[in-house]
């Protein structure tokens, strides 16, 4: 089965620095790889994902993700972090043998300062 | 369109009590999920439906049944609610095409289930 790793149950960052959140996967087939925010007390909304083509992609919100093949990574950047960015994110797979079924890591929270 | 919607929002149930949790989609997707989704461990997925008419088990299916109703509805029963069961449940729905896997999932809004 597949398995996804954040690094970070929080993070915390100024308004205006960098965000960078990490995902680290499991996979012995390329994988279908999605970024999911969670604002409090609602659903999952999709930031970005990768299927295939470019490895770099962009999402809303100024969110982007690079899909590192040889570090099994799909880390979550933006260059300048708003109050609004604060939630929770969450990163998942499409497992490769079973495009069915989706594996999401445990999530990480992000606190942004003024 | 409304999306996916789930109902009840809230709900309290006493062990050994039995409920069902109401899924419905409003964009014709043909896959559909069911997830719980506990502090600290994300979301794990308890039942699928890849299309109407099949339902398969997913990651923590022990404890509940499903219903792949029609297109529209998908539903989650517990039998027998127990405290471990105490969670957010969250549908989603998709477009599953084919062999492709990168297909978007479209969540519902979240049932917030006690069970004392």
């Amino acid at each position: 089965a597949q398995s996804v790793t954040q690094l970070g149950s929080h993070v915390s960052v100024s308004e205006g620095a960098l965000v960078l959140l990490r995902c680290n996967y499991s996979s012995s087939v390329p994988p279908y790889l999605f970024w999911y925010v969670q604002y409090p007390n609602q659903g999952l909304q999709l930031l970005l994902k990768y299927t295939t083509g470019a490895t770099l992609v962009k999402g809303i919100n100024g969110f982007e993700a690079e899909f590192k093949k040889s570090e099994t990574s799909f880390h979550l950047t933006k260059p300048s972090a708003h109050m609004s960015d604060a939630a929770e994110y969450f990163c998942a797979v499409s497992e490769g043998s079973n495009f069915n079924k989706f594996y999401f890591g445990s999530g990480t929270k992000l606190n942004v300062k003024p | 369109n409304a999306g996916v919607t789930q109902t009840p929002k809230f709900q309290v149930l006493k062990t050994g009590q039995s409920m069902t949790l109401q899924c419905a989609q409003d964009m014709n997707h043909n896959s559909m999920y069911w997830y719980r989704q506990d502090p600290g461990m994300g979301l794990r997925l308890i039942y699928y439906s890849a299309s109407e008419g099949t339902t398969d088990k997913g990651e923590v299916p022990n404890g509940y049944n499903v219903s792949r109703l029609n297109k529209r509805e998908f539903s989650l029963r517990l039998e027998s609610a127990a405290p471990s069961q105490t969670s957010v449940y969250f549908c989603a729905s998709r477009n599953r095409l084919g062999s492709r896997g990168g297909e978007t999932q479209y969540f519902g809004p979240g049932t917030r289930l006690l069970v004392l």
